[in-house]
């Protein structure tokens, strides 16, 4: 089974700016979490979606959505770029009624 | 509520002898427990997951951790480390209430092998 895959893999985008994440699954894999990890503040949840509904979301501004699609693939969408928003995204997957999530490469956003 | 402590933010050892990376947990419930390790600029991946049929689980790459309820501890143990397991370890522990599956992570200790 391919892993999980995000695209892009690197993006560079100024200030005031949006940007749009992308996010598939494993096969079969119905939820898709995302997080934000950065040196100062490790690894932080964002949300999870889980047949394309959103389940959980963690302590972020508004300027960060999500969305998931029927096939599962998901994305994360960020608004009104900030400096502070500079982070690899991480997004994982996992199958239903497991906790184990499997995780993708990242995508590692520098905002300038 | 569910939290994670990683007790050494930074180990380094030689190549040949073992690691030792020490995690404490807090649980309300049951909870499962992961180790995961991230390579620079990759993502995690898992190396293994505790659910309560064996307290010492074995994993990838000769990795092992053993589960101590009365210590609350998960520690990640390898006999031999190699230079590839330089990287960036993460203990995450999991409740799951009515399929809601919340993960709590560690802040991360930095495995450094020294040749």
């Amino acid at each position: 089974k391919a892993g999980v895959t995000q695209t892009p893999r690197y993006l560079i985008k100024t200030r005031g700016q949006q940007v749009t994440l992308s996010c598939s699954p494993i096969s079969g894999h119905r939820s898709v979490s995302w997080y934000q990890q950065t040196p100062g503040q490790g690894l932080q949840f964002l949300f999870e979606y889980f047949s394309e509904t959103q389940r959980n979301k963690g302590n972020f501004p508004g300027r960060f959505s999500g969305r998931q699609f029927s096939n599962s693939r998901s994305e994360m969408n960020v608004s009104t770029l900030e400096l502070g928003d500079s982070a690899l995204y991480l997004c994982a997957s996992r199958g239903t009624s497991t906790d184990t999530q499997y995780f993708g490469p990242g995508t590692r956003l520098t905002v300038l | 509520a569910q939290s994670v402590t990683q007790l050494d933010s930074h180990v380094s050892v030689s190549e040949g002898t073992p690691v030792l990376l020490r995690c404490n947990y807090s649980s309300s419930y049951s909870p499962s427990l992961f180790w995961y390790v991230q390579h620079p600029n990759k993502g995690l991946q898992l190396l293994l997951k505790y659910t309560s049929a064996a307290t010492l689980v074995k994993g990838i790459n000769g990795f092992e951790a053993e589960f101590k309820k009365s210590e609350t501890s998960f520690h990640l143990t390898k006999p031999s480390a190699h230079m590839s397991d330089a990287a960036e370890y993460f203990c995450v522990v999991s409740e799951s209430r009515s399929n809601d599956y919340k993960l709590s992570f560690g802040a991360g200790t930095t495995v450094t092998v020294r040749a």
